[in-house]
């Protein structure tokens, strides 16, 4: 399967326990989304990666959460202190340099208890 | 105010129906607008581009419309198959970065 990954595809957590979550996205899409989506909603950007620098970071990141992709392939995403309204779908997309469309990967459902 | 609205329906419709989705979205500075489907606890997929031309693929048709800041999608001869719920999505104009804005959703289930 050459589409984008992410693992694991679901959480059940504690509240206040940390969590990560990985994506690895299409090979050669240098470009690298984090969304999450709640129940009822659509998706909302989280953060952005062009190759291993994060070059934007949405308000609903906050302290708690934090990103990386370091040899500008895979990436984690890690909340730490999980809270009760962190529970959603976190998806990850890529897209290739000059193109238009963003692929997801399947998203890791996530839940704290 | 959200970037983009989109009613959340939901859609009820037999087979062969046409139905027809909307959205609006609030920044006219918006450069790039897609449809979305995403099926239940799935990942969203791209089902198309629309311009302001507008497109069509077969049974949809995709219409943008830039003075009014409105999408639409048309699905005719209705499927089974159909049913989903459709994102409507807006990029921003100069945005390099290219995150997308997405509305709600708009569920559809075509029953037989």
């Amino acid at each position: 399967d050459t589409g984008v990954s992410q693992n694991p595809r679901h959480k059940i957590t504690k509240r206040g326990q940390n969590v990560t979550f990985r994506c690895d996205p299409i090979s050669e899409h240098n470009r690298l989304y984090w969304y999450r989506q709640t129940l009822g909603q659509g998706p909302e950007f989280l953060t952005y990666f062009q190759n291993e620098a994060q070059l934007e970071k949405s308000r609903l990141l906050s302290d708690r959460f934090s990103a990386e992709r370091p040899k500008g392939s895979f990436s984690t995403l890690e909340i730490q202190r999980t809270e009760q309204g962190d529970s959603a779908m976190y998806l990850c997309a890529s897209r290739e340099s000059g193109g238009e469309t963003q692929y997801f990967g399947p998203g890791t459902r996530l839940l704290v208890l | 105010r959200k970037e983009v609205e989109q009613d959340p329906g939901p859609f009820n419709v037999p087979e062969g129906a046409t139905v027809a989705f909307n959205c609006t979205y609030s920044n006219s500075a918006s450069q790039s607008f897609f449809w979305y489907r995403q099926d239940c606890r799935k990942e969203p997929k791209l089902l198309m581009s629309v311009y302001s031309s507008g497109n069509e693929d077969g049974r949809f048709t995709a219409q943008l419309n830039r003075a009014s800041q409105y999408i639409s999608l048309l699905i005719r001869d209705s499927k089974l198959s159909d049913s989903a719920t459709y994102l409507c999505v807006v990029v921003d104009r100069g945005s390099t970065l290219g995150r997308l804005y997405f509305g709600r959703g708009t569920q559809l289930t075509v029953w037989p």
